[in-house]
């Protein structure tokens, strides 16, 4: 069965500082690749996926993230954060020969300092 | 365009009591899904249905049943709540077909506590 793990569960960052979360994943061929962020009392929202092609994706609200076969990764980055930035975020995975069948991670929470 | 719409937002129920969380979405997908979310633990499927009419369980199905009712709607139900089942439950939906990394769009929850 495939799992992720994101091995932080809090990050604090200053605000302008860039910021990376980290996101590993298994599952014995490439899955499909999500990261979703989940604002206070609020539903989740995709930020980018990654299926095939381009191993750099551009997300929304200006986050990107890189998937490497070889570690199994799918890390998010963004060069500058914004408080508006804090939240929680999730990695997630979709077997390629699943019926929608998506695996999360726990979740990372970002704190944003002034 | 609502997207997911979830009710109720939030409930309170004693131990063994019964309820239905009701789920919606106006986008025309095929699949739909129910996770709950606890501390630290990230979502967790509950149940889903790839198709109307299709059910399936998902990693924590114990003590939840689900009905497909249509295309639009699939509910899910508590039929004697515990303790146990105090989370906040998320409605999912996406257009799984011949593109199934298709994102799920989600409701707002609906935080559920367990007396």
């Amino acid at each position: 069965a495939q799992s992720v793990t994101q091995p932080d569960i809090h990050i604090t960052v200053s605000e302008g500082a860039s910021l990376e979360l980290r996101c590993n994943y298994s599952y014995g061929a490439t899955p499909y690749l999500f990261w979703y962020v989940q604002s206070p009392g609020q539903g989740l929202q995709l930020l980018l996926k990654y299926f095939s092609g381009d191993t750099l994706v551009q997300g929304i609200k200006g986050f990107e993230a890189e998937f490497k076969r070889s570690q199994s990764s799918f890390n998010l980055r963004k060069p500058s954060v914004h408080w508006s930035d804090a939240a929680e975020y999730f990695c997630a995975v979709l077997p390629n020969t699943n019926a929608g069948k998506s695996t999360f991670g726990d979740g990372t929470t970002l704190t944003v300092k002034p | 365009n609502a997207g997911v719409t979830q009710t109720p937002k939030f409930q309170v129920l004693k131990t063994g009591q019964s309820m239905t969380l009701q789920c919606a979405q106006d986008m025309n997908h095929n699949s739909m899904y129910w996770y709950r979310q606890d501390p630290g633990m990230g979502l967790r499927l509950i149940y889903y249905s790839a198709s109307e009419g299709t059910t399936d369980k998902g990693e924590v199905p114990n003590g939840y049943n689900v009905s497909r009712l249509n295309k639009r709607e699939f509910s899910l139900r508590l039929e004697s709540a515990a303790p146990s089942q105090t989370s906040v439950y998320f409605c999912a939906s996406s257009e799984y077909g011949s593109e199934p990394y298709n994102e799920q769009f989600f409701g707002p929850g609906t935080r559920l506590t367990v007396l």
